[in-house]
């Protein structure tokens, strides 16, 4: 299994400003995936961030609101700028490790105010 | 468009009692995960289910796949106090573990 650790684990942040949500990995993996929570919701695909390439976003998130990094096979940072109330949610990251198993860190739990 | 469907959405049971999740998808997929997530935590892989027919079983819960009718079932016997919690299932939307959700299926357990 992998073991992930993520953070900040929550955050409260002015409209306005960024939070930039760090996740390292006990381990080289190839693909990393963001993913948000918002409150009471299931799971939603931000992004896909393999190193040494451009993250693939999902419809609805831009590389404008949520630059990610991927500078190395075991960490990856997600930024979620000009944030405002509507943020307010949990950002997962998440690798696959054995047995085609997906982890997950911690989350980190952002309210905007 | 993949969508997964979830139900029930909530579930309130008495411990010692069996019950079913189930989870529909709308198109062919090759796996399909089930989850558990407890309040303010993240979430716990439960099974991963990689072929029709297959069926995964750990303590009181089992999962199974029907890819012929895009189904999944997770099974809880005997309930107990422990396993209240929210579980979701996903699906592999392609071949590179990008998951579309269920809505998550939030179960009490009472003692």
């Amino acid at each position: 299994s992998a073991v992930i650790s993520q953070k900040p684990s929550r955050d409260i942040c002015q409209r306005g400003t960024s939070l930039t949500i760090q996740c390292q990995v006990d381990s080289q993996v190839t693909m990393m995936f963001w993913y948000r929570q918002q409150p009471g919701q299931s799971l939603t695909l931000i992004a896909t961030a393999n190193q040494g390439s451009e993250a693939t976003y999902e419809s609805g998130f831009v590389i404008d609101k949520f630059p990610i990094s991927r500078p190395n096979l075991t960490f990856s940072t997600l930024t979620v700028s000009n944030l405002s109330p509507e943020d307010s949610s949990i950002y997962l990251c998440s690798v696959v490790g054995d047995a085609k198993k997906l982890f997950f860190g911690s989350g980190t739990q952002l309210s905007v105010l | 468009e993949l969508k997964v469907e979830q139900n029930p959405l909530f579930l309130s049971m008495q411990e010692g009692k069996n019950y079913t999740i189930y989870c529909n998808y709308s198109t062919t997929s090759d796996r399909l995960y089930w989850y558990r997530q407890d309040p303010g935590k993240s979430l716990e892989s439960l099974f991963v289910l990689l072929s029709n027919g297959a069926v995964k079983q750990e303590g009181r819960l089992m999962a199974s796949l029907d890819t012929k009718a895009r189904l999944s079932t997770l099974h809880i016997t005997a309930a107990v106090h422990d396993l209240s919690a929210t579980y979701f299932c996903a699906v592999e939307a392609d071949s590179n573990y990008q998951l579309i959700w269920g809505a998550g299926t939030k179960l009490i357990i009472k003692p």
